[in-house]
């Protein structure tokens, strides 16, 4: 079965400090794997996407993602973690069944603290 | 600005109203999408429209009902809500061509509380 796991709950950084949102994946065939952010009271906002290429992905807000395929991950990293970074971050890939279905984490809360 | 409006941002009803949501893009989408957005659950996909015609409905029951007139507008009409229903609906549009590849854009999604 297609699923996303993103296995903590919220993650604490210091402001400073890098970040990771960890995620992984199952997925039949060829991931299209997705970030994206909610800031509170908001919608959800793209960060960035891996669809083929280079493994390393940079996006929006100085964030990035690394695929790996052999250990079905797709974490969000950033070097230097800012106040504002806090928010709700949500993994997804795209169902391979479907033209339209994302399979969604359930988010990770991150928290930065100054 | 996401380019994707949605209204009313908080709706307060009884389970016996009837209440709509409405959500328009200005991006040129073809695609326009309804999530239901419940705490520490991941989205739950409820309908997709692409070209005015409904491609994705996703066991919905029929209390909530999806219309889309034109490629710039969707609504959600709701009618004897439960109280599990309150949540918040999320509107998201994506390009054309671009349906598995590309991105979604979210409006600021419409608080709903059933009381």
């Amino acid at each position: 079965a297609q699923s996303v796991a993103q296995p903590e709950d919220q993650v604490n950084v210091a402001e400073g400090n890098p970040l990771t949102v960890k995620c992984t994946y199952s997925v039949s065939g060829n991931p299209y794997l997705f970030w994206y952010v909610q800031y509170p009271n908001r919608g959800l906002q793209f960060l960035l996407k891996y669809i083929t290429g280079d493994n390393l992905v940079k996006g929006s807000y100085g964030f990035e993602a690394e695929f790996n395929k052999s250990q079905t991950s797709f974490h969000l990293k950033k070097p230097s973690a800012l106040v504002s970074d806090s928010a709700l971050y949500f993994c997804a890939v795209r169902d391979q069944d479907s033209n339209y279905q994302l399979i969604w984490g359930a988010g990770t809360k991150l928290i930065i603290k100054p | 600005e996401t380019g994707v409006t949605q209204t009313p941002r908080h709706l307060v009803m009884g389970m016996t109203n009837k209440k709509s949501l409405k959500c328009e893009q200005h991006l040129g989408h073809n695609a326009m999408y309804w999530y239901k957005q419940s705490a520490k659950k991941p989205l739950e996909l409820m309908f997709v429209y692409s070209l005015e015609e409904r491609v994705e409905n996703n066991s919905v029951p029929s209390r909530f009902s999806p219309e889309c007139p034109n490629s710039s507008h969707l609504f959600l009409h709701l009618h004897t809500l439960q109280p599990e229903d309150s949540a918040l609906y999320l509107c998201a549009s994506s390009p054309p061509s671009a349906t598995r590849t590309g991105e979604l854009f979210f409006g600021e999604g419409s608080r709903l509380t059933v009381l």
